[in-house]
């Protein structure tokens, strides 16, 4: 059984304030990996994709990947109440599954 | 760009009919699109996987003769729920996967079905 594991929080940070968001996998051959948002009642939002070891930035966002820990964080910098949602990871598997494997999903908070 | 759509985004029915739900991917071609359900505060449930032109892939514990997927063209597939049942109720989300990219999905703003 292929898992990703994400805190399921809330994680409570403060307006301006950095908010980190982790998550791990359990498939050892994944090569992708996305950071989806989700807004209550709504459907999730891609924000990022990775596909290497290291840093990604995208405005606000950074997604990190290390695959010797098999593990993938997503970073928001001067976070927004506008942030608040539920932040989901997922991981493509590998070994010719067609389709990606989603956490739980972390719901982060951004208090003013 | 990467636009998909879903109509509708709201459906109330009553027990035993039968719902279609349509996913359109707006500004590209899709091989492969992914049908999921959601209950409030749970996580996504892959249900299927839709293949343009071939016969969809189930998940284990999804009844294929019960949610009927057929993916006619690169850019349509249509998930019907048949003889519907308050159980059935849930928020029904697809993503399309764009031709050109690996594997990245984008979704629709999802379906919310109440069966009563």
């Amino acid at each position: 059984q292929k898992e990703v594991e994400q805190n399921s929080g809330p994680l409570s940070v403060p307006e301006g304030a950095i908010a980190s968001l982790n998550c791990t996998y359990s498939d050892r051959g994944s090569q992708s990996f996305f950071w989806y948002r989700q807004y209550s009642g709504k459907s999730p939002e891609l924000i990022m994709f990775i596909y290497s070891n290291g840093d990604k930035e995208d405005g606000r966002f950074t997604a990190q990947l290390n695959k010797a820990s098999q593990y993938v964080s997503l970073l928001i910098r001067d976070s927004q109440p506008s942030d608040s949602a539920t932040y989901l990871c997922a991981v493509h598997l590998s070994g010719g599954y067609n389709k990606l494997i989603f956490g739980a999903g972390t719901r982060l908070a951004v208090h003013p | 760009g990467a636009v998909v759509s879903q109509h509708p985004s709201w459906v109330i029915c009553k027990s035993g009919t039968s719902v279609k739900i349509e996913c359109r991917s707006l500004d590209f071609q899709a091989t492969t699109m992914f049908w999921y359900r959601q209950f409030p505060k749970q996580s996504l449930m892959l249900m299927a996987t839709s293949n343009e032109g071939s016969k969809a892939t189930y998940e284990q514990g999804v009844e294929k003769d019960k949610f009927l997927i057929n993916h006619a063209s690169l850019t349509l597939s249509t998930l019907t729920v048949t003889s519907a049942h308050p159980e059935d109720s849930s928020f029904y989300i697809c993503s399309a996967r764009d031709i050109r990219s690996t594997d990245t999905q984008y979704f629709g703003p999802g379906t919310r079905l109440t069966v009563l």
